[in-house]
């Protein structure tokens, strides 16, 4: 079975610092990875993902993640943190076949910056 | 437009009451799903529709009926919920193009059930 795994329920990181939010997966095959963000009483919007290619993503709002083949981990990072950028972070492994996209989440991450 | 929209934002529905849930997308989606997510937790895939047949029912108790009336449109309907379905329901919608693309989602309908 496909699987990611967020180890950390609650990362801290004081505005500026630089930020990482970890993910592992476990995938037969060739993994989709995604992260996806969440903010209070809202849906999850989109971040970035790892379909093939260069192992570090761009993605939106400055985030990043890095792919790592190796450790099956693909980590969510950020150079500087906002306090803004305090929600709920998800991973996810997508299984695709004719019936569609079908994402799994890891148990989410909480993120808190602090001024 | 990248937007899902989903209605209400909030239901309050006792156990006995038929309610329905709405979703609406105008990316030119095929695939659309229903995700419900309790409090603290992940989303859990609910259904899947791909070019508006159901192709994926996650052993959903039949108190939750989907509907896909057209490529655009996404209706879960609700009859006879215990109070233990009360969630945050998530509307998503994604290409069809036999590759992982990502998913949108709607903001959700927080449902409490009374």
């Amino acid at each position: 079975a496909q699987s990611v795994a967020q180890p950390e329920d609650q990362v801290n990181v004081a505005e500026g610092n630089p930020l990482t939010v970890k993910c592992t997966y476990s995938v037969s095959g060739n993994p989709y990875l995604f992260w996806y963000v969440q903010y209070p009483n809202r849906g999850l919007q989109f971040l970035l993902k790892y379909i093939t290619g260069d192992n570090l993503v761009k993605g939106s709002y400055g985030f990043e993640a890095e792919f790592n083949k190796s450790q099956t981990s693909f980590h969510l990072k950020k150079p500087s943190a906002l306090v803004s950028d305090s929600a709920l972070y998800f991973c996810a492994v997508s299984l695709t076949n004719n019936a569609g996209n079908m994402l799994t989440f890891g148990g989410g991450t909480r993120l808190m910056v602090k001024p | 437009d990248t937007e899902v929209t989903q209605t209400p934002k909030h239901l309050v529905m006792g156990m006995t009451n038929k309610k329905s849930l709405k979703c609406e997308q105008h990316m030119g989606h095929r695939a659309m799903y229903w995700y419900k997510q309790k409090a603290k937790k992940p989303p859990e895939l609910m259904f899947v529709y791909s070019y508006e047949k159901l192709s994926i029912n996650e052993s959903v108790p039949s108190r939750f009926s989907p509907e896909c009336p057209n490529s655009s449109l996404l209706n879960l309907h609700l009859h006879a919920l215990q109070p233990e379905d009360s969630a945050l329901y998530l509307c998503a919608s994604s290409q069809v193009i036999g590759r992982a693309t990502e998913a949108f989602f709607g903001q959700g309908t927080r449902l409490t059930v009374v």
